[in-house]
């Protein structure tokens, strides 16, 4: 069965590092989805994609993110400039092209980001 | 604004009994989805179930079972005698799709124990 996979899993940085952290998302695919949940709490939306742009963002999502599909398969969220606050697991998460109807989202495993 | 509430912050019942996992949601537009997702201790996301706010019959999957009632906003999630395997912490979300896929919001998620 497809599934999303993200790498890495874990990922420790220093305050002010950059970090990028990369999604396969399911091949047929074309809505792409940054999420993250800080440890205990719930998950929160971060941005939406969609044919090559940004369809929708939070307000987490400020200018020190970034998102990208390099290629064909791959899909990137940046952080320029890591703050301690940024440490949680962030999600990936893709769903089918919509026909006017809510697609189900499917999540990756996530990757646990630890800024010291 | 969109709000999906979940009450029950930790529940725990010995294997074999019944559980209850309760969500409320708050919504302005009729057209609506509803989504339960399941968070095992390893920290993957996983889908659960999809309504629409359209259909509102309730619907089994083996010892899983849903009882969504627009009349109450409320989308509750039964699990019949229960399992170790499922200790998880059980997330239930919201969209409205005003064209297309659009963020899911998540409530603060419920922890069930099931012990042996």
């Amino acid at each position: 069965e497809p599934e999303v996979t993200q790498t890495p899993s874990h990922q420790v940085t220093q305050m002010g590092q950059e970090v990028i952290l990369r999604c396969v998302p399911i091949s047929n695919h074309l809505y792409f989805y940054w999420y993250r949940q800080i440890l205990g709490q719930k998950v929160e939306f971060l941005v939406s994609f969609y044919n090559n742009e940004i369809s929708e963002k939070s307000e987490i999502f400020d200018d020190q993110f970034s998102v990208e599909r390099p290629d064909g398969s791959n899909f990137t969220l940046k952080i320029r400039s890591t703050k301690l606050e940024d440490s949680a697991m962030y999600f990936c998460a893709s769903s089918e092209p919509s026909s006017g109807r809510q697609e189900t989202q499917y999540f990756g495993p996530g990757t646990r980001l630890l800024v010291l | 604004a969109q709000k999906v509430t979940q009450a029950q912050t930790e529940i725990s019942v010995v294997e074999k009994e019944d559980v209850t996992l309760d969500c409320v949601y708050e919504t302005r537009d009729t057209t609506y989805y509803l989504f339960w997702y399941k968070q095992p201790p390893s920290g993957e996301l996983v889908f659960l179930i999809r309504r629409n706010s359209f259909d509102e019959q309730n619907e089994i999957s083996g010892r899983y079972s849903w009882n969504f009632q627009k009349s109450t906003s409320s989308f509750n999630f039964t699990i019949t005698a229960s399992q170790v395997v499922d200790s998880a912490v059980y997330f239930c979300a919201l969209s409205e799709p005003t064209s297309g896929n659009t963020p899911l919001v998540f409530g603060k998620g419920t922890r069930l124990s099931v012990i042996a």
